[in-house]
């Protein structure tokens, strides 16, 4: 089995950056991807780490630690439009298949 | 290509009816995805198939459900005597491709299930 914490809400204000952090248990691990889902919508895919280290991309930023066990996700110059749920996803090994967190609701405020 | 595709987008049905969804994944994609989702909760794995394989049964499934993707493209997911615990977003993600990781699934925009 796997299992994947996240915290369950977060608020920041519009300009600011915040961090959303995963820490995951699994056999099997093979990466980390982080989504963004707004209200009614789908699962949008933000990034993927196979590696440590931070890849970065435009405003977002993702960081995995495998001795740790841990990743986070880095969302700078926040938006309005940044509200909304963000997943850690584990990628396992062999069938590479992908199992989600439990979301983070990140609120954005003036 | 213009994306994963689900049909029907919503689906209201009385307790005890089967219900069978429809995922046409993007073309080239040889991995797809069955999940379940309920309002704040993160999508719950239900199964995988690489090309018409299934290769992954989540634990969590009863037997009412069953997948199908007979000729590795299109997938149907059905569920038999529905409950009112089944009423969910029902969410199909395709990923992969000819050399290409499994590093980004993208999602159809579900299926909602009502069970009354």
């Amino acid at each position: 089995g796997q299992s994947l914490e996240q915290p369950s809400e977060v608020t920041a204000v519009e300009g600011a950056i915040v961090q959303i952090n995963c820490t995951y248990q699994t056999s099997g691990f093979y990466g980390l991807s982080w989504y963004q889902q707004h209200d009614g919508g789908a699962p949008t895919f933000l990034s993927y780490n196979g590696l440590d280290g931070l890849e970065e991309t435009g405003r977002f930023s993702s960081f995995l630690s495998r001795s740790d066990s841990y990743g986070y996700l880095l969302l700078q110059e926040l938006q309005m439009k940044d509200s909304a749920s963000y997943f850690c996803a584990v990628v396992k090994t062999g069938a590479n298949n992908l199992f989600f967190g439990t979301g983070t609701r990140l609120t954005v405020i003036p | 290509d213009t994306g994963v595709s689900q049909n029907p987008r919503h689906k209201i049905t009385k307790r005890g009816q089967n219900v069978t969804f429809r995922c046409d994944p993007i073309s080239e994609h040889n991995r797809l995805y069955w999940y379940r989702q309920t309002l704040g909760q993160g999508p719950e794995f239900l199964t995988y198939f690489q090309n018409e394989a299934q290769l992954e049964k989540s634990r969590l499934l009863s037997d009412r459900f069953s997948a199908e993707r007979p000729k590795g493209s299109f997938s149907t997911l059905e569920i038999q005597r529905t409950e009112q615990g089944d009423s969910a977003m029902y969410l199909c993600a395709s990923s992969g491709g000819r050399g290409k990781m499994n590093t980004e699934a993208f999602f159809g925009q579900g299926t909602r299930l009502t069970v009354v």
